[in-house]
């Protein structure tokens, strides 16, 4: 298996533009986590899915941020608009059973002027 | 919601000693608690894990210990190499699956 795949692995734009970030997991894995890290905050959990289901979005900063597990091999994150303060780099990871081996994928490093 | 506080924040060994990293969380409930090593640009990745029902688990040179009276619980890393330089996040899984970072300890190891 080719890991958790992420794209963009890069992005810069501008404020109050949309941004999407796009996440497979590994085949089979049946929980998928969003993780923003950033040197102030560190990892913080965003939302995670069971299923393809959003379990727990309480992590999601403010209503510019949405996410979609649409299937079981793919996942969006969007921010509508963007703001500087959004800049971080954002994980995605995916696990077979939550009391085991959370596999991340290399993140979406994203800038926002 | 669960809270975890990870100390120290920075840690600088020298080559060939021991060093120890703490977690604390406030769920008794949380029953998995894994340890990420993460190197400079790139992805978390599990170094070791223990569950609730285990007080010490080893792996070589690194070692985890689980006091789940006092809700803490530590990773050890002896003989340091310049290898283990990296940041290390503990974490915690409560009973709804939910993994909850620490906020990373900075270990340098100097030669």
């Amino acid at each position: 298996d080719a890991g958790v795949i992420q794209s963009p692995r890069h992005e810069v734009t501008e404020m109050g533009q949309e941004v999407t970030l796009r996440c497979k997991p590994i085949s089979g894995h049946d929980y998928l986590f969003w993780y923003r890290q950033t040197m102030m905050r560190g990892l913080e959990l965003l939302i995670y899915f069971n299923n393809n289901v959003p379990i727990d979005d309480s992590g999601m900063p403010e209503d510019r941020f949405s996410a979609k597990m649409p299937n079981a091999s793919f996942s969006t994150l969007k921010i509508q608009p963007s703001e500087p303060r959004d800049s971080a780099v954002y994980f995605c990871a995916s696990t077979q059973t939550v009391t085991g081996e959370l596999f991340f994928g290399e993140g979406s490093r994203l800038t926002v002027l | 919601g669960e809270n975890v506080e990870q100390h120290p924040s920075t840690l600088s060994v020298q080559e060939g000693d021991s060093a120890v990293i703490k977690c604390t969380y406030s769920d008794s409930a949380s029953n998995y608690f894994p340890w990420y090593k993460q190197e400079l640009g790139k992805r978390p990745q599990l170094i070791i894990d223990i569950r609730s029902n285990v007080g010490e688990k080893k792996d070589q040179r690194i070692a985890v210990t689980l006091n789940k009276t006092a809700k803490h619980f530590s990773l050890h890393i002896t003989e340091t190499q310049p290898e283990d330089s990296a940041v290390y996040f503990c974490a915690v899984t409560d009973s709804w699956g939910k993994l909850q970072f620490g906020a990373g300890t900075q270990v340098v190891v100097t030669p």
